[in-house]
């Protein structure tokens, strides 16, 4: 089976230019979260959606914003990228939403470099 | 603001030795507790987990101890092998129904065969 996949892996962009970030769950899952990772810190939560809806919002600027598919998929879009947005963006997904044992399972991430 | 810590950004051990890594958390709202492992250009895996009703879950080489009271937590490999070494998250979630993950900043843990 499948896991969590993103694309692209790489992406290069320049200050104030708009990014989109793809992400499948993994078969079944329907919640969708994202999370960026700067170098040298842990993952940080930027969303959570699950059946379409936003579920959760972390501490980011309306820069940031999201969907979900019908098919469960996902997209990240970041407007006006400054270098501080440079940063690993990782997809993860679980069965459900709302129950808090429920474990996260990661993609492999898609690394951005803002110039 | 940190609610989950990991004050020692690296560890080495010598293979077959115990492997102890530490984590901090200061939110008494979270109420399970993750441990992931990654691997340069891979995202993280998930290890092992633990319920804030249990102090002890054990899976294998690993075990997390969990204490509540000082709000602390701790993964042991036993024994210690060469592909342990990676960097470990130690990550926790609150008891308001969202399972986002508040994570700690990492240890990178070196096994010397």
């Amino acid at each position: 089976d499948a896991g969590v996949t993103q694309s692209p892996t790489h992406l290069i962009k320049t200050r104030g230019q708009q990014v989109t970030l793809r992400c499948s769950p993994i078969s079944g899952h329907k919640s969708v979260s994202w999370y960026q990772q700067v170098l040298g810190q842990g993952p940080q939560f930027i969303f959570q959606y699950y059946e379409k809806e936003e579920r959760g919002r972390g501490n980011f600027p309306d820069r940031f914003s999201a969907r979900q598919f019908p098919n469960y998929s996902s997209e990240l879009n970041v407007n006006a990228l400054l270098l501080g947005d440079s940063a690993l963006y990782l997809c993860a997904s679980s069965l459900v939403w709302g129950e808090t044992n429920e474990k996260l399972f990661f993609g492999s991430g898609t690394q951005l470099s803002v110039l | 603001d940190q609610q989950v810590k990991q004050n020692s950004p690296s560890l080495s051990v010598q293979e077959g030795r115990i492997s102890i890594l530490n984590c901090d958390y200061t939110n008494s709202m979270f109420d399970y507790f993750l441990w992931y492992k990654k691997y340069p250009a891979e995202g993280p895996t998930f290890l092992i987990s633990i319920s804030s009703i249990k102090d002890k879950n054990e899976d294998g080489r690993f075990t997390v101890f969990l204490n509540k009271s000082a709000k602390h937590l701790s993964l042991h490999i036993v024994p210690s092998q060469p592909g342990d070494s990676a960097v470990y998250f130690c990550a926790a979630s609150g008891g308001d129904g969202a399972n986002n993950l508040f994570f700690g900043t990492g240890t990178r843990l070196t096994v010397i065969p």
